[in-house]
């Protein structure tokens, strides 16, 4: 059974700085991993993927792999209140049209 | 916009009733996909089409029935629903570049079962 597991939170960072979300997953066959943002009543939005080990930076993001301890993270430089929502991660094994498991999610909230 | 329209937004229906949701992607896709959003639980995948054919059948009930007539266009039949089937429902549209599964969704259908 793949699984991919977040802390649901709520995670509470100051304006300003830095916010880190985590996952964990279970199949050591996933290749590739996105994280996604949902606001409230709306459908998640792709972010960033990353399916080789170490940081990929796009702008204020940065997504981190770590596949020999299956934990793939998402920071937030210079949050703003904007950012407050919910980050879903999820993987896949790749190769084909297999769908993407997703975690529960992370509700992050930025406080002014 | 992210070039996937769902309609309708919101559905009402009673557990007798018959309805279908629409999916259309206006983003060259191949892969087309549905998911089930309830609360507290992660995004469920349901059905998964990759140039037309189902390649994906999550053990999702019967009472689910998919179709998708061409690579643009896809549907979820509805029938004879239980309340525990409301949820929010998603679907979502991949280009399968390079073997990396990048889902673009739709804004959902938001489905109550009386």
């Amino acid at each position: 059974q793949k699984e991919v597991e977040q802390n649901s939170g709520p995670l509470s960072v100051p304006e300003g700085a830095i916010a880190s979300l985590n996952c964990t997953y279970s199949d050591r066959g996933s290749q590739s991993f996105f994280w996604y943002r949902q606001y409230s009543g709306k459908s998640p939005e792709l972010i960033m993927f990353i399916y080789s080990n170490g940081d990929k930076e796009d702008g204020r993001f940065t997504a981190q792999l770590n596949k020999a301890s299956q934990y793939v993270s998402l920071l937030i430089r210079d949050s703003q209140p904007s950012d407050s929502a919910t980050y879903l991660c999820a993987g896949n094994s790749g190769g084909g049209a297999d769908g993407l498991t997703f975690g529960k999610g992370t509700h992050l909230i930025i406080q002014p | 916009e992210t070039g996937v329209t769902q309609t309708p937004r919101h559905l009402v229906m009673g557990m007798t009733n018959k309805k279908s949701l629409k999916c259309e992607q206006h983003l060259g896709h191949n892969a087309m996909y549905w998911y089930k959003q309830s609360a507290k639980k992660p995004l469920e995948l349901m059905f998964v089409y990759s140039l037309e054919e189902r390649v994906e059948n999550n053990s999702v009930p019967s009472r689910f029935s998919p179709e998708c007539p061409n690579s643009s266009h896809l549907f979820l039949h509805l029938h004879t629903l239980q309340p525990e089937d409301s949820a929010l429902y998603l679907c979502a549209s991949s280009p399968r570049d390079r073997a990396i599964e990048k889902l673009f969704f739709g804004s959902g259908t938001q489905l109550s079962v009386l």
